[in-house]
């Protein structure tokens, strides 16, 4: 399996800024994913984040949103831009192992946008 | 499309009752299975995976795949309280390293 962590694990940011989540797995993974989940919804994929370059996003989802990162196998960034209160919601680093195909989540972080 | 079905449930169960969780799937390509589990305001937690037909058994879950049918279920034997949750189905194609989401169940298992 992989341990991964998130920061901060919940934040109450004002509308009109930005927020920056960081995701780090204590192992090398092949592939590292950010979801969201609205309160009492499942999970919907925002993009698959690259190394090296950049991400791919679902439709619905752009880069000037949600910019990523990802500048090595155990790192990645999510920032949340211009947040509006329907950004509120939990964001999710997910990861899929280099040994494995299953994936794994990390601990979220929690967002709220006044 | 590809499209994952769950029933949201609520499902309750009595204390120490089969807890049966369902899930139908669109693509005959899938080939890769997998339940979780997600307590409220956490994050979801893989429980099992399961790739061939038939059953897969761990503790007090089994996976049960029927490809022919397109259905994975979930079974939980001697359900607790502790496993009042929701229970998310995945599925995989060949190749994909993106799984597709259902829903979720909720389950709620009451003494």
């Amino acid at each position: 399996s992989a341990v991964i962590s998130q920061k901060p694990s919940r934040d109450i940011c004002q509308r009109g800024t930005s927020l920056t989540i960081q995701c780090q797995v204590d192992s090398q993974v092949t592939m590292m994913f950010w979801y969201r989940q609205q309160p009492g919804q499942s999970l919907t994929l925002i993009a698959t984040a690259n190394q090296g370059s950049e991400a791919t996003y679902e439709s619905g989802f752009v880069i000037d949103k949600f910019p990523i990162s990802r500048p090595n196998l155990t790192f990645s960034t999510l920032t949340v831009s211009n947040m509006s209160p329907e950004d509120s919601s939990i964001y999710l680093c997910s990861v899929v192992t280099t040994s494995t195909d299953t994936q794994y989540f990390g601990p979220g972080t929690r967002l709220t946008v006044l | 499309q590809k499209e994952v079905e769950q029933n949201s449930g609520p499902l309750s169960v009595p204390e120490g009752a089969i807890a049966s969780l369902n899930c139908t799937y669109s693509d005959r390509g899938s080939q890769s299975f997998f339940w979780y589990r997600q307590y409220s305001g956490k994050s979801p937690e893989l429980i099992m995976s399961i790739y061939s037909n038939g059953d897969k058994e761990d503790g007090r879950f089994t996976a049960q795949l029927n490809k022919a049918s397109q259905y994975v279920s979930l079974l939980i034997r001697d359900s607790q309280p502790s496993d009042s949750a929701t229970y998310l189905c995945a599925v995989k194609i060949g190749g994909s390293y993106i799984p597709t989401f259902g829903r979720g169940t909720s389950l709620i298992v009451h003494p």
